[in-house]
């Protein structure tokens, strides 16, 4: 089985500064992994995904990820943050030949001026 | 290309009612999917379907809880009877599978509130 762990509920930093999302998974075989952005009263929205191509990748408003096979690991980082990235991000895991999405539990981004 | 449409948005009952959600996925999408996310947590799968054949509810809840897709395009989740602990977002999403990977596509959620 799959499974997502995601380290800090809550993550707070400064406009400009850098910004980090841990996200760890255990899976049995090489899984497929995603990080999803949901701001309030919204569905949630692919930032960006990884399935066994390149390690490290780069997806929308200027976030990337990258996947760490010897650590379990795939956090989400953004060089410099910006008010709009407020938001909830979930990591998620799945697996070849199998379309269902296992999320952590999310980590609540405040952007403070 | 229109996104996955959700109705209601906002829902509230008392418990042991019952209640349904309506959900549209984007055209052509053959998997469908209902996440429950309670406050606080990350979305839970509660049933995926392939067209109109279920393919995974093991987490469903099946005393109080029932879905049905149909003609394998829209589909409806019921509750009946509803608990307080069923208060949460519900989400839809629907997927097609490309070369490689899947790519879930989220509806707005329903939010679901139970007195």
């Amino acid at each position: 089985a799959q499974s997502v762990t995601q380290l800090g509920s809550h993550v707070s930093v400064s406009e400009g500064a850098l910004v980090l999302l841990r996200c760890n998974y255990s899976s049995s075989v090489p899984p497929y992994l995603f990080w999803y952005v949901q701001y309030p009263n919204q569905g949630l929205q692919l930032l960006l995904k990884y399935t066994s191509a390149a390690t490290l990748v780069k997806g929308i408003n200027g976030f990337e990820a990258e996947f760490k096979k010897s650590e379990t690991s795939f956090h989400l980082t953004k060089p410099s943050a910006h008010m709009s990235d407020a938001a909830e991000y979930f990591c998620a895991v799945s697996v070849a030949g199998s379309e269902k999405l296992v999320f952590g539990k999310g980590t609540k981004l405040t952007v403070n001026p | 290309e229109a996104g996955v449409a959700q109705s209601p948005r906002y829902k509230i009952i008392e418990k042991r009612q019952s209640v349904a959600f309506w959900c549209n996925p984007i055209s052509g999408h053959a998997t469908l999917y209902w996440y429950q996310q309670i406050l606080g947590q990350g979305p839970k799968l509660l049933i995926q379907f392939q067209n109109n054949g279920v393919v995974d509810d093991s987490q469903l809840p099946k005393d109080r809880f029932s879905a049905e897709r149909l003609k394998g395009v829209d589909s409806t989740l019921k509750i009946q009877p509803a608990k307080l602990e069923d208060s949460a977002v519900y989400l839809c999403a629907s997927s097609i599978r490309t070369a490689g990977s899947t790519e879930a596509f989220f509806g707005q959620g329903t939010r679901l509130t139970v007195v």
